[in-house]
């Protein structure tokens, strides 16, 4: 079974700092791996994906991540943080053969300080 | 290109009554998948929906139940309401012959049951 962990709940920035979001997943082979950013009330936005290729994935809004298999992680980087990118976010998992069926973490809320 | 549309934005319920909820695909895509977010949570899947049929579920009661019409939009029904079925109910559609693609989503129907 697939599944996702994000052991951060909660984390708070400064303006213009950077900012990593970490996400573990458990998949027996190489899964396609998803991040998607959520506001408030709001439905999913796809931030970056990664299927295979380079493991270091570009995406919208200046966000980026690293798959690295070793450590079972698909961590989200971005290098100076907007007062636009507080949300919460989610790092979700599914299987090559049935992509379309997502496991999702629980979520990291990001407030970004002035 | 409206993307994948939900109705209705927001819903409220009484325990023990039924709901339906709509969904209409991003155009050219074939496949739904719904998804339920409860408060603080990431999404779960509860069913997946392609050529009418369903193609996966996932850990959700018989309450829980589906359809996909020819045009591929998809319905929702949940019967017997009970108060922990409040939630928003997400809605992705994606092209099960492209598999390098990824599930967009809609912006939810925020369900209340009271």
């Amino acid at each position: 079974a697939q599944s996702v962990t994000q052991p951060d709940i909660h984390i708070t920035v400064s303006e213009g700092a950077s900012l990593e979001l970490r996400c573990n997943y458990s998949y027996g082979a190489t899964p396609y791996l998803f991040w998607y950013v959520q506001s408030p009330g709001q439905g999913l936005q796809l931030l970056l994906k990664y299927f295979s290729g380079d493991t270091l994935v570009q995406g919208i809004k200046g966000f980026e991540a690293e798959f690295k298999r070793s450590q079972s992680s698909f961590n989200l980087r971005k290098p100076s943080v907007h007062w636009s990118d507080a949300a919460e976010y989610f790092c979700a998992v599914g299987a090559p053969s049935n992509d379309y069926k997502l496991s999702f973490g629980a979520g990291t809320t990001v407030t970004v300080r002035a | 290109d409206a993307g994948v549309t939900q109705s209705p934005t927001h819903l409220i319920k009484t325990r023990g009554q039924q709901v339906t909820l709509r969904c209409s695909p991003k155009s050219g895509h074939d496949t739904v998948s719904w998804y339920q977010q409860a408060l603080g949570q990431g999404p779960q899947f509860i069913f997946q929906y392609y050529e009418e049929e369903e193609r996966q579920r996932g850990n959700f009661p018989d309450r829980f139940s589906g359809h996909q019409f020819p045009n591929y939009s998809s319905e929702l029904n949940v019967n017997a309401l009970l108060l922990g079925d409040s939630a928003l109910y997400l809605c992705a559609s994606s092209n099960v012959r492209d598999s390098n693609t990824e599930a967009f989503f809609g912006q939810g129907t925020r369900l209340t049951v009271v």
